[in-house]
């Protein structure tokens, strides 16, 4: 299909661990999204990468998340350090230009259980 | 700062009735809006989107109309079946961003 693919769907793991989310968008879109979705949190943003500009952070909830984009296209979403709290689905996005006011299509998810 | 409401949070209905979905939102220079559909441990699927040029916009049995002076957009789906059984929720852009709404669930009974 030419959907947003996201690996694994499922993840579980222990606290303290490292993981690795990966999403991969759809050819020829410059512009990719990250976002969670926690019970009780809704959908929340956590980073905006377009083309070879610097990314826009500004969502990530601690110093232990981070991202990359390779190639501006296949991102990897990385959590160190679980914690329990990091429990949810995150979710990748890509649209075809910049910017939110472009639609967005979003992939199937990976969720995460940090036990 | 840019706020999404959807009311009610959960709807049922019988199979055959119309569907309306609330969308509020302050942001009356709103760029567009854009509604999602998300079955239970599934992504977001995009069902609508609509410009702030446009008053409404429609695919099949849904339609989605936008009043950017009253911060509303209502989604309808008519003649509801168990299918449309999901969580739809609306969205508008924030910058480099999406704020969402808490989404409304909807049942639709056989």
């Amino acid at each position: 299909g030419a959907g947003v693919s996201q690996s694994p769907s499922n993840k579980v793991t222990e606290k303290g661990k490292d993981v690795e989310l990966r999403c991969d968008p759809i050819s020829g879109h410059t512009a990719l999204y990250w976002y969670r979705q926690s019970l009780g949190q809704g959908l929340e943003f956590l980073i905006y990468f377009q083309g070879n500009s610097a990314p826009d952070k500004s969502g990530l909830p601690s110093d232990r998340f981070s991202a990359e984009r390779t190639g501006g296209s296949v991102s990897t979403l990385t959590i160190q350090r679980t914690q329990q709290e990091d429990s949810a689905v995150y979710l990748c996005a890509s649209s075809l230009t910049s910017g939110g006011a472009e639609e967005q299509f979003f992939g199937p998810g990976t969720r995460l259980t940090v036990l | 700062k840019q706020e999404v409401t959807q009311i009610p949070a959960a709807l049922s209905v019988p199979e055959g009735e119309n569907l309306v979905l609330n969308c509020s939102f302050t942001d009356s220079a709103i760029y567009n809006l854009q509604w999602f559909r998300q079955d239970p441990g599934k992504g977001l699927t995009s069902l609508l989107l609509i410009q702030s040029s446009q008053r409404e916009q429609t695919s099949g049995r849904l339609n989605a109309s936008l009043d950017k002076s009253s911060g509303r957009s209502t989604l309808y789906i008519a003649a509801s079946q168990p299918g449309d059984s999901a969580t739809y929720l609306c969205a508008e852009p924030a910058g480099n961003k999406l704020t969402f709404g808490g989404g409304t669930r909807v049942l639709v009974k056989p």
